[in-house]
């Protein structure tokens, strides 16, 4: 089955304590991103990564890293959690070069709900 | 970030109702999409949207791109109780990563 996995679903952690979010797809997709769901403010992108070794700044960015090194995988990193943080993210892959076609739109994740204390 | 104004924020209707919510912006965009979340899952993909004026329909689900690229609209006609969720427009800025600005969604609530 196509689809993108995230890891963990659920977490509570502590302010400060390094945390990465592991993000996997089996579609072969080069285009990877992260996004945050909070209440009245929709989906903001926080990183984004065009293909293998390539990634860019979303949004809102500041406080998160990401790597891209294999094509399936799209780690986010906060080296340093704070309570701003705690919120739904979700991982998402597409194809690229094709534009915005039917058989290229964003496929996302189930989602990883974080809260720090 | 931009973001697109979607409205309204909530709805609460009753089985069987009409539902319409929309999404405007102050951009031109190329593509619009409409995706649905349930309750603890990602976004799936409803409707897609590829030239000003296109009116196209999935099942119950309507939905145009305004004739000025600056809006859209989604209709629900015969509302059932599994339409529950946050509905989310998505426009394509029509840059060279296609990069997709998300509304804020409609939380969508029926009651049988």
């Amino acid at each position: 089955e196509a689809q993108v996995t995230q890891n963990p679903r659920y977490l509570i952690t502590v302010t400060g304590k390094k945390l990465t979010v592991t993000c996997s797809q089996n579609m072969n997709h080069e285009y990877m991103s992260w996004y945050r769901q909070d209440p009245g403010l929709g989906l903001r992108q926080i990183y984004y990564s065009m293909n293998v070794e390539v990634t860019d700044k979303g949004d809102v960015p500041e406080g998160y890293k990401v790597s891209r090194k294999e094509k399936r995988n799209f780690p986010l990193i906060l080296e340093s959690p704070s309570p701003n943080q705690t919120s739904l993210y979700f991982c998402a892959s597409r194809r690229v070069g094709m534009g915005l076609s039917g058989a290229n739109v964003l496929t996302f994740g189930a989602g990883s709900r974080l809260t720090v204390l | 970030g931009q973001q697109l104004n979607q409205s309204p924020q909530s709805m609460f209707i009753q089985e069987g109702e009409d539902v319409s919510m929309n999404c405007t912006s102050s951009s031109i965009f190329n593509t619009w999409l409409w995706y649905k979340q349930d309750p603890g899952e990602g976004p799936v993909l409803l409707i897609a949207l590829y030239k000003a004026g296109e009116l196209t329909s999935n099942g119950r689900l309507t939905a145009q791109f305004g004739i000025t690229r600056k809006d859209s609209f989604l209709n629900i006609s015969a509302s059932i109780p599994s339409d529950v969720g946050i509905y989310f427009c998505a426009g394509d800025d029509g840059g060279a990563t296609n990069k997709l600005i998300f509304g804020t969604g409609t939380l969508l609530a029926v009651q049988p």
